[in-house]
């Protein structure tokens, strides 16, 4: 079975532009997650989708913002990209996002804002 | 509010050394308890999980208790091997009227010297 696929891998944009990042969860997955990983901050939840609803949010800025298909694939875009937002973004699926279940993460798209 | 609190790295030891990575949480409920590991430029690989209290979760050599009565998960493993030089993360999962997310301590580097 497929894992977690992130497209891209890596990206460069500057200050002022917006992106949008891909995930493929694992086939028969739901829930996908989204996670921020930065130096300083760690690694910070983002939000969280099922059958296309957002279930959950952290404490992130309305610039970033996201989405899921009915395919379960998902997308997060951030606009008007600051320096700060430079990070890995890693996508997790699970099967219903049940708190037993296990996220598998995919391998992450590094942004650099320049 | 949850969190976890993981010991400060980095670690550094001998091949053959034994390891133990403190790890303890705050948490509402009764969570679900996670480490992942991180190897250089790729996303977060489960290590092992433990559901309930008094769960010991395995693999490849590491061990992990979830101890209720201390909030504790700490991970260990009886010799260390090169190939287990990179980043761990304990983490606790807890769903919340059907929202959930993973929750990270800050990380542990660990190096491991032939």
């Amino acid at each position: 079975k497929a894992g977690v696929t992130q497209t891209p891998r890596y990206l460069i944009k500057t200050r002022g532009q917006q992106v949008t990042l891909s995930c493929s969860p694992i086939s028969g997955h739901r829930s996908v997650s989204w996670y921020q990983q930065t130096p300083g901050q760690g690694l910070q939840f983002l939000f969280e989708y099922f059958s296309e609803t957002q279930r959950n949010k952290g404490n992130f800025p309305g610039r970033f913002s996201g989405r899921q298909f009915s395919n379960s694939r998902s997308e997060m875009n951030v606009s008007t990209l600051e320096l700060g937002d430079s990070a890995l973004y890693l996508c997790a699926s699970s099967l219903l996002g049940q708190h037993q279940e296990t996220q598998y993460f995919g391998p992450g798209t590094r942004l650099l804002v320049l | 509010g949850n969190s976890v609190t993981q010991m400060e790295g980095p670690v550094t030891l001998s091949e053959e050394a034994f390891l133990t990575i403190n790890c303890t949480y705050t948490a509402t409920g009764y969570p679900s308890l996670f480490w992942y590991v991180q190897y250089p430029g790729e996303g977060l690989q489960l290590l092992l999980k433990a559901t309930k209290a008094d769960d010991k979760g395995s693999n490849k050599g590491f061990e992990a208790t979830y101890r209720k009565e201390t909030t504790s998960f700490h991970l260990e493993k009886g010799s260390v091997q090169v190939s287990d030089s990179a980043v761990y993360f304990c983490a606790l999962r807890s769903v919340i009227q059907g929202a959930q997310k993973l929750v990270f301590g800050q990380g542990t580097r660990l190096t491991i010297n032939p």
